[in-house]
């Protein structure tokens, strides 16, 4: 059983649209990352967050501690936000961070 | 900007060699990771190291593996008899604190060191 599940898994889109990808974990946690894969597979940190909400540019992460849920959203997508977004729990009882599989966005122009 | 550094950015060895990676984390940090990701999968957790002793290791960190921070600066993960399983791309990251402090801290990533194994 994985502890942690994005959905979905491939996720294709035109140039402007919407973006939403989902993270269900089902482990207790201190803290959720979600990070960005790119293509030469370099790691980047998104957010990193364990309540409410954060937002840096056009890129916005929520989490519902209760519901065991996180969403990343992107507005106005742009093709150079192509990647792989993975979403990472940091356990409240040890110091892992269990990752999803992650991810893979394509941004058509 | 700091970042994590790491060396070499592709090994290629042969099965039952011993190799070590080695990581640059960011200067004021205080907690070290490897990671790993096998082509095609999802990354995985390998050690954490803090106060120049392993925090948390994982079922894949068996004796075969070691990690050792041999200065100030530098902190290395040695696979000491390569299997061809082990090829995957191997991720280094600091942190400032760890997630069990109040409030989390963000891991910062290293560039990765492709290891194939032959």
């Amino acid at each position: 059983k994985n502890e942690v599940e994005q959905s979905p898994q491939n996720l294709t889109a035109q140039e402007g649209e919407f973006i939403t990808i989902n993270c269900s974990y089902s482990v207790g946690i201190s803290a959720l990352h979600w990070l960005q894969q790119h293509p030469g597979g370099g790691i980047v940190s998104l957010f990193m967050l364990s309540s409410g909400k954060k937002k840096h540019g056009r890129l916005i992460a929520t989490i519902n501690i209760q519901e065991k849920h996180s969403s990343l959203h992107i507005t106005a997508s742009h093709p150079r936000d192509s990647a792989v977004y993975i979403c990472a729990v940091m356990g409240d009882s040890n110091y892992q961070l269990i990752w999803g599989a992650g991810t893979k966005l394509i941004i058509k122009p | 900007e700091p970042e994590v550094t790491q060396t070499p950015s592709h090994q290629v060895t042969q099965m039952g060699q011993e190799v070590i990676l080695r990581c640059v984390p960011i200067s004021n940090h205080l907690y070290f990771y490897w990671y790993r990701q096998i082509l095609g999968q999802k990354v995985e957790f390998l050690v954490s190291f803090y106060n120049n002793e392993i925090s948390e290791k994982s079922e894949i960190f068996d004796d075969q593996f070691s990690v050792e921070r041999p200065d100030g600066s530098n902190f290395t993960l040695k696979i000491r008899s390569t299997k061809l399983e082990d090829s995957a791309m191997y991720f280094c990251a600091s942190s400032e604190a760890s997630g069990k402090t109040i409030g989390s801290y963000e891991q910062y990533f290293g560039p990765g060191t492709r290891l194939t194994v032959t």
